[in-house]
């Protein structure tokens, strides 16, 4: 069982670049989320899908993009990379109760992130 | 700041001890849930315990909520070198579309 696959797991990228996280699963979640973890922190919400064709906002989306045109794929897209950015980041997707509660989520093992 | 918020921030027991950890939140919710994390890797799910639930038991691990306080705790019993990690809380709040907000861990050092 795959699960919840990231790519790549390490990248270094220079101020200004832009580049693609990827992120798919393949548990038929409805529900699939980005985080953001720096040194000593909990994990930070930047965007989240509940369905294809549906995205929202976490609480730090700025400077990230993304889309959900399949199920299975929720890609974060960096603009134009900024050292503040400069994360370990984790793709997570869960199974969505009815009525709207998240189940357990299901966590990719990660993109560590270096913007110089 | 974040929603969840646990305590103490960090943890050092001897092998066999127990280890507790308190998770305090503001806002109401429909689940909290507490994940482990390994040194560099991703996090694992350990318990979901549901607001109309007191306590929960999972093989060495007993997690309660009280709603009235707002808190919850993760209680390892027995620990070994291997529980060694950070460990979070994440609630799903009811006013925020149910998405998980996770406060900022507990790391637990377990010494043989």
């Amino acid at each position: 069982n795959a699960g919840v696959t990231q790519t790549p797991k390490f990248q270094v990228l220079k101020t200004g670049q832009s580049m693609t996280l990827q992120c798919a699963q393949d548990m038929n979640h409805e529900y699939m989320s980005w985080y953001r973890q720096d040194p000593g922190m909990g994990l930070r919400l930047i965007h989240y899908s509940v369905g294809a064709g549906i995205t929202d906002q976490g609480e730090v989306p700025n400077g990230y993009n993304v889309s959900r045109s399949t199920t299975e794929d929720f890609p974060l897209r960096l603009l134009s990379a900024a050292p503040s950015q400069t994360s370990v980041y984790f793709c997570a997707s869960s199974y969505v109760k009815a009525g709207g509660t998240n189940e357990k989520l299901f966590f990719g093992s990660g993109t560590q992130l270096s913007v110089l | 700041s974040q929603q969840g918020e646990e305590d103490p921030q960090a943890l050092s027991i001897q092998e066999g001890e127990n280890a507790t950890m308190n998770c305090s939140y503001k806002t109401s919710i429909n689940n909290l849930q507490w994940y482990r994390q390994n040194s560099g890797r991703g996090l694992v799910h350990l318990i979901l315990i549901r607001s109309n639930e007191r306590e929960k038991h999972s093989g060495r691990l007993r997690v309660t909520l009280d709603t009235s306080k707002k808190s919850s705790s993760l209680l390892i019993t027995a620990s070994r070198a291997a529980d060694t990690a950070s460990y979070f809380c994440a609630t799903a709040r009811k006013a925020a579309g149910n998405k998980l907000t996770f406060g900022g861990g507990t790391r637990v050092l377990v010494k043989p």
